[in-house]
């Protein structure tokens, strides 16, 4: 079992609608999360972190975090043609002096216009 | 720009060979990692330091290895190259432990072992 879960997709949205992103962890001791987007043959970029449990908006982005079901999300309002990418989602360890950051598999999200 | 450059970009090479990749940061982060990306496997990350000469193993750390003799670089070898190695490796590097520190991400070198 991989640390982080994410359903590879592809998810497939009309312009304009809601893209909801899910991700799962098995790491009780993973305190913060990120979200990547990656374009096809770019690297990954910063969309959000969050660590407190509860939602954070960002502009169009909003990450949702529940711990005790282990489980981050990132809803994406208005989507564009343009959202049309992987998304990754991460989790970091804090444990002792290392930093581990572990990366799912990515979701496909396609945006039709 | 994060300051983070891999060498080299591309690169061929035979079964059998070795091959070192190399990350350069001029940021002076402590925290480096690689990770290689294959279709269906995400980002799996290989090895990462945590400071100079201190480094550990990742998800998929078997016939690679690692080291850094100094902070900027955070060098990746593949002792005798297989083809299970053609991937697309990625550095990253990470400022310090705080828990919204983002990682940022070279722009990747596509390995071809033949």
């Amino acid at each position: 079992q991989k640390e982080v879960e994410q359903n590879s997709g592809p998810l497939s949205v009309p312009e304009g609608a809601i893209a909801s992103l899910n991700c799962t962890y098995s790491d009780r001791g993973s305190q913060s999360f990120f979200w990547y987007r990656q374009y096809s043959g770019k690297s990954p970029e910063l969309i959000m972190f969050i660590y407190s449990n509860g939602d954070k908006e960002d502009g169009r982005f909003t990450a949702q975090l529940n711990k005790a079901s282990q489980y981050v999300s990132l809803l994406i309002r208005d989507s564009q043609p343009s959202d049309s990418a992987t998304y990754l989602c991460a989790a970091s360890n804090y444990g002792g002096a290392t930093n581990k950051l572990i990366f799912g598999t990515g979701t496909l999200l396609a945006v039709q216009p | 720009d994060a300051g983070i450059t891999q060498s080299p970009r591309h690169k061929v090479t035979e079964t059998g060979t070795p091959v070192t990749l190399r990350c350069h940061q001029t940021e002076n982060h402590r925290y480096m990692y690689w990770y290689r990306q294959d279709p269906g496997h995400g980002l799996r990350l290989i090895h990462y330091s945590y400071g100079v000469k201190d480094t550990d193993k990742g998800e998929v750390s078997d016939g690679y290895s690692v080291s850094r003799s100094k902070t900027e670089d955070f060098l990746l070898t593949l002792e005798s190259a297989t083809s299970s190695q053609t991937s697309v490796y990625f550095c990253a590097i990470r400022k310090d432990r705080v828990m919204n520190t983002e990682a940022f991400f070279g722009q990747g070198t596509r390995l071809t072992v033949v």
